[in-house]
Parts: structure tokens; C-alpha cells; sequence
């Protein structure tokens, strides 16, 4: 069974550019979540889609953005980079979000974007 | 807001012990969920803790949880080098902001 699969794996970047990120979560998922990853701040929630809505969404400003397709599959977009973007991107995917579903997530490789 | 604070955030210790890292949450939840990351690597699921004394165990690996104390330990027995990682505990908020996760512990085990 294929893992959840975020490309590109490594991306560089300079400030004031805008960038795409996908994600394609486990066959059968249909909740995919975005963390981000730096040395400062940890992991930190950025948004959660489900049937292609947005659920929930963390403390991130505007530029942070995402969506969901019909298929499960999910993109975001960070609009004009900041020095303090570059991090690892994680997605992560979980069978059914409410009661039923124990909300275990099952993250990717993660894309690690290098804002120059 | 929820805080999840791990304890010890470095620990170095030499294969054949036990230690124990804690994982303390400020408001009430019953979901948490310990991970490992690999330098380099994602987020590997360990545990999944779904209720008050829950515990689960997984080779030399073994977590558990106390809601009423807002408290979750992965114990870890007898270490062996393949076990140096870091590990995370991250807690469910009610559905508001995903999962809320610590600092993370960083563990390295020395023959």
C-alpha cells in the first residue's frame, strides 16, 4: 500500500516568489493535513481539508494557502516567500476525521523549501 | 490555548538502560499520539492513546496515558542503538487546530 507522497521532495526558492506544494494521501484517505517543520518553532499546524473543504486552519498568515481536489489530493501555495518559509513541509493523511476515526495522521517524506 | 511540553528535550543514555520521556499537556484532551523522526526523515506513527489508562507497548517501547493528570510517558527498556531518534507526543485540541505537538525529544543511545 503507497504511502502519502508530497513532491517536489526539495525546492529552492528566493524572497518574494510563490511556491506549490502536493500531496497525495494513502488510497482510500480522504483527510489531508499540512504541518510546518523549522528548528525554531517545531511542528506547527497549517490546515486540514476534507471532501475538498478546509476544516481547520492554524495561525498562519494569509499567504499560507491550500486546497483539495475531488480526488483527495491536495496542493497549498505560499505566496510571496519570506526568508522565514524556508522549512520542511509535511502532509499528512488519516482515514475519516470525527468520532470513528482514532485520528491517527500518516505523514509523508515532506518537501523542504530553501527560501534564498 | 494548548501547550504540550516534553521533558527531557536531549537525552543521552547507553544501550541496556531504561528512561522514561514525559509529555505534559495544559488542557483537557483524550487523544495523544507519539511519533519518531529520523534525522532527515517524516513521521513515523508509534502510538496511539485513545482514553484515560490507556497503554500501549511495541518491542522496547511502551506508552500510556493519564488523562486526569494531562500526562503521557513512552518508557523505554533496555535501549538499543537503533532506538536514537526523536520522538514527539502531540495531542488532539477538539478539533479546532489539529494536533498541537511538543519540542520533541531527541534521543541518542550509545553503545
Amino acid at each position: 500500500k503507497a504511502g502519502v507522497t508530497q513532491t517536489p521532495r526539495y525546492l529552492i526558492k528566493t524572497r518574494g516568489q510563490q511556491v506549490t506544494l502536493s500531496c497525495s494521501p494513502i488510497s482510500g484517505h480522504r483527510s489531508v493535513s499540512w504541518y510546518q517543520q523549522t528548528p525554531g518553532q517545531g511542528l506547527q499546524f497549517l490546515f486540514e481539508y476534507f471532501s475538498e473543504t478546509q476544516r481547520n486552519k492554524g495561525n498562519f498568515p494569509g499567504r499560507f494557502s491550500g486546497r483539495q481536489f475531488s480526488n483527495s489530493r491536495s496542493e497549498m501555495n505560499v505566496s510571496t516567500l519570506e526568508l522565514g518559509d524556508s522549512a520542511l513541509y509535511l502532509c499528512a493523511s488519516s482515514l475519516w476525521p470525527g468520532l470513528a476515526d482514532t485520528g491517527e495522521l500518516f505523514f509523508g517524506e515532506g518537501s523542504r523549501l530553501t527560501v534564498l | 490555548e494548548l501547550k504540550v511540553e516534553q521533558n527531557p528535550l536531549f537525552l543521552s543514555m547507553q544501550e541496556g538502560k531504561n528512561y522514561t520521556i514525559y509529555c505534559n499537556y495544559s488542557t483537557t484532551s483524550d487523544r495523544l499520539y507519539w511519533y519518531r523522526q529520523d534525522p532527515g526523515k517524516s513521521l513515523e506513527s508509534l502510538f496511539v492513546l485513545l482514553s484515560n489508562g490507556a497503554v500501549k507497548q511495541e518491542g522496547r517501547l511502551m506508552a500510556s496515558l493519564d488523562t486526569k493528570a494531562r500526562l503521557s510517558t513512552l518508557h523505554i527498556t533496555a535501549a538499543v542503538h537503533d532506538l536514537s531518534a526523536t520522538y514527539f507526543c502531540a495531542v488532539e485540541g477538539g478539533g479546532a487546530d489539529g494536533l498541537t505537538f511538543g519540542k520533541g525529544t531527541h534521543l541518542i543511545i550509545q553503545p
